[in-house]
This record gives structure tokens, C-alpha cells and sequence, in this order.
């Protein structure tokens, strides 16, 4: 079964628009992380923001905010006053378990692109 | 410093062949990692070292040999590879393996492509 699900495998935004992605996870275990990354098409993974299964306040870093739903399982992206460099794809991760067992699974991932 | 470095760039490889891709990180990161991403997929994890000992193996094929000679080097060791093996390999690093709210911080990637 998917554990992380993004149901939106391409999403378009015109510049300075907000925009929201899609992320919903499974899990059993009370205590997890979850992640966002981008991914240019160079390749690498840029960590964008995290929240905890235990915060109460959601994540917020610059131009992107998490909405956390707990109850719903949802841990969508709002990017706000997108820019071009803002198109990639993008990743939501959930990071379980404890000690060296951990690890983190990712979704399907949204490619977003930017428009003028 | 939050640079986690890969070489080589791009690398082509015959099936007989033996290479190895190299992962760096200088920022006392005491767990590393090996991602296998496919086109248009997500990364799959491959390998998780912690404190320079092997904790996750994700069933990986035994022509994958992953090697941590110290805390600030992982690499891993190609052998007898099938062109199904192309992908992009991505190596990570975090503070502590396991701890919920640290990061993984990404290197730019391998291209590997086996003919």
C-alpha cells in the first residue's frame, strides 16, 4: 500500500500566484517526519521543509508553508508568490520508525511549472 | 557548509566492468545514504550507514557494494551491472540516522548509464 500520495502528477501556476500540492501518508506509527524536496532537472534534492507528527504549529520556511491536517493525514505544500526558478518536481517524504531502522519514502512527486 | 559532493558527474559502463561512485560530506553527518532514482520515479533507498556501520540493506543485488571507509565517505562499488541498473544514484547524509526531524541533505547525483 502507498504510504506517501501525491495525486497530482503535474501542476501549472502563473507567476507570483500561489499555489498548493497535494501530499497524503499512511501510517501506524505515532511518532513520523514528513518532507517536502525539490528537484530541478539538474538532479539534486533540495530540501524545502519538514514538520513533525508531534508540532503543533505548521512548518513554515520563506515562501513555503505546510498544511498539516493531522486527523486527515495531509501534508500539503503552499508555495506562495511563485517565480520561474520555482518549476521542478516536487516531493513529499515521510520518515518513520526510530534508530538506525529509519527511513524516509517518498511520493510520486508533482512537477510544477511556472508560467508567465 | 551544507554540500554533500558526488564523483563522477556522468559515468558509462559496460556490463563487465567495475567502477565505483564516490559521496563526500564535511558536515560531521554521522548517517549516509544510497538512492537509486529511475526516470520520472521517486528515489528508492538502497543503503543506510550510521556511525560507518551498514544498518539498512534494502535487498539490494550483490553487484551493489556499499562501503563507508569514514564518517565523512561513502562509496559504492559497481560490478557486473545490467543496463536495467541505469539510473540516476543519489548519496545523502544527516545528522543522526533515525532522528525524526533531521534532513537529509542530497548530493547532485551520478548519471550511470551500463550498455
Amino acid at each position: 500500500a502507498q504510504k506517501i500520495t501525491q495525486t497530482q502528477p503535474g501542476m501549472f501556476v502563473q507567476e507570483k500566484e500561489a499555489v498548493t500540492l497535494d501530499c497524503t501518508y499512511d501510517t501506524s506509527d505515532p511518532s513520523y517526519g514528513l518532507f517536502w524536496y525539490k528537484q530541478p532537472s539538474s538532479g539534486e534534492m533540495i530540501f524545502l521543509i519538514y514538520q513533525g507528527s508531534y508540532d503543533q504549529q505548521n512548518a513554515t520556511e520563506g515562501r513555503y508553508s505546510l498544511n498539516f491536517q493531522k486527523a486527515r493525514k495531509s501534508a500539503n505544500l503552499v508555495i506562495s508568490a511563485s517565480q520561474l526558478g520555482d518549476s521542478a518536481m516536487y516531493f513529499c517524504a515521510m520518515r518513520e520508525g526510530r534508530g538506525t531502522a529509519s527511513k524516509l519514502t517518498f511520493g510520486t512527486g508533482t512537477r510544477l511549472q511556472v508560467t508567465l | 557548509d551544507t554540500e554533500v559532493t558526488q564523483t563522477p558527474k556522468h559515468l558509462v559502463m559496460g556490463m563487465t566492468n567495475k567502477k565505483s561512485l564516490k559521496c563526500e560530506q564535511h558536515m560531521g553527518h554521522r548517517a549516509m545514504y544510497w538512492y537509486k532514482q529511475k526516470a520520472k520515479k521517486p528515489p528508492e533507498l538502497m543503503f543506510v550507514y550510521s556511525y560507518e556501520k551498514l544498518s539498512i540493506n534494502e535487498s539490494v543485488p550483490s553487484r551493489f557494494s556499499p562501503e563507508c571507509p569514514n564518517s565523512s565517505l561513502l562509496n559504492l562499488h559497481l560490478h557486473a551491472l545490467q543496463p536495467e541498473d541505469s539510473a540516476l544514484y543519489l548519496c545523502a547524509s544527516s545528522q543522526v540516522a533515525g532522528t525524526e526531524n533531521y534532513e537529509q541533505y542530497f548530493g547532485p547525483g551520478t548519471r550511470l548509464t551500463v550498455t
